[in-house]
């Protein structure tokens, strides 16, 4: 089996920009979770989607949101990008929401 | 609160050396806690998954292990390789199926 993709790999906006990342998880895995990861802040969690609806919510602000589509490949949006949003953005898929199988993230940059 | 305590926080041995990584949570109620193991720039993959009843778990080199008692997990490296090298992160599952991420212990192996 294919495993969790991210795309893209690399991204570097600019202040107030936004942007838009995928995430596709292995097939058959209906519940995907997204995460940001910060040197020193390790995984903090964003949302997690299951079955095209949001079923758990980390603390982040309304700037980050996310979605779900009926093929379970899951997207996540930051708008009004601040440099603080610099940042490794990992998606993890899961079958049975027990292991959870990590893509290889998407490194954001923001100037 | 629950949290996930990792140390020490970084960590330099050499090739061929045994090290200890250490984890103490105070996650309640408790589910499992798994290893990952997260190379520079990629996603983490699984390394081992313990439940209450566990108390050792080996893969390889490395061997887990875990006293539900103290709420306190280590993972030992035996014999040590350059490719070790990577961030070691201990997740604990709680009630809800909540996870709680340690900040992770950085190793480098050297020559």
């Amino acid at each position: 089996k294919a495993g969790v993709t991210q795309t893209p790999r690399y991204l570097i906006k600019t202040r107030g920009q936004q942007v838009t990342l995928s995430c596709s998880p292995i097939s058959g895995h209906r519940s995907v979770s997204w995460y940001q990861q910060t040197p020193g802040q390790g995984l903090q969690f964003l949302f997690e989607y299951f079955s095209e609806t949001q079923r758990n919510k980390g603390n982040f602000p309304g700037r980050f949101s996310g979605r779900q589509f009926s093929n379970s490949r899951s997207e996540m949006n930051v708008s009004t990008l601040e440099l603080g949003d610099s940042a490794l953005y990992l998606c993890a898929s899961s079958l049975d929401s027990n292991e959870q199988f990590f893509g290889p993230g998407t490194r954001l940059t923001v100037l | 609160k629950n949290q996930v305590e990792q140390s020490p926080q970084s960590l330099i041995i050499l090739e061929g050396k045994n090290c200890t990584l250490q984890c103490n949570y105070t996650v309640s109620p408790f589910s499992n806690l798994r290893w990952y193991k997260q190379d520079t720039g990629r996603g983490p993959v699984s390394l081992t998954i313990m439940t209450f009843s566990e108390n050792t778990k080996s893969n390889g080199r490395y061997t887990a292990t875990l006293d539900a008692d103290t709420k306190q997990s280590s993972l030992h490296i035996t014999a040590s390789q350059l490719s070790d090298s990577a961030s070691y992160i201990c997740v604990v599952r709680g009630g809800g199926n909540k996870l709680t991420f340690g900040t992770g212990t950085q190793l480098k192996v050297e020559l």
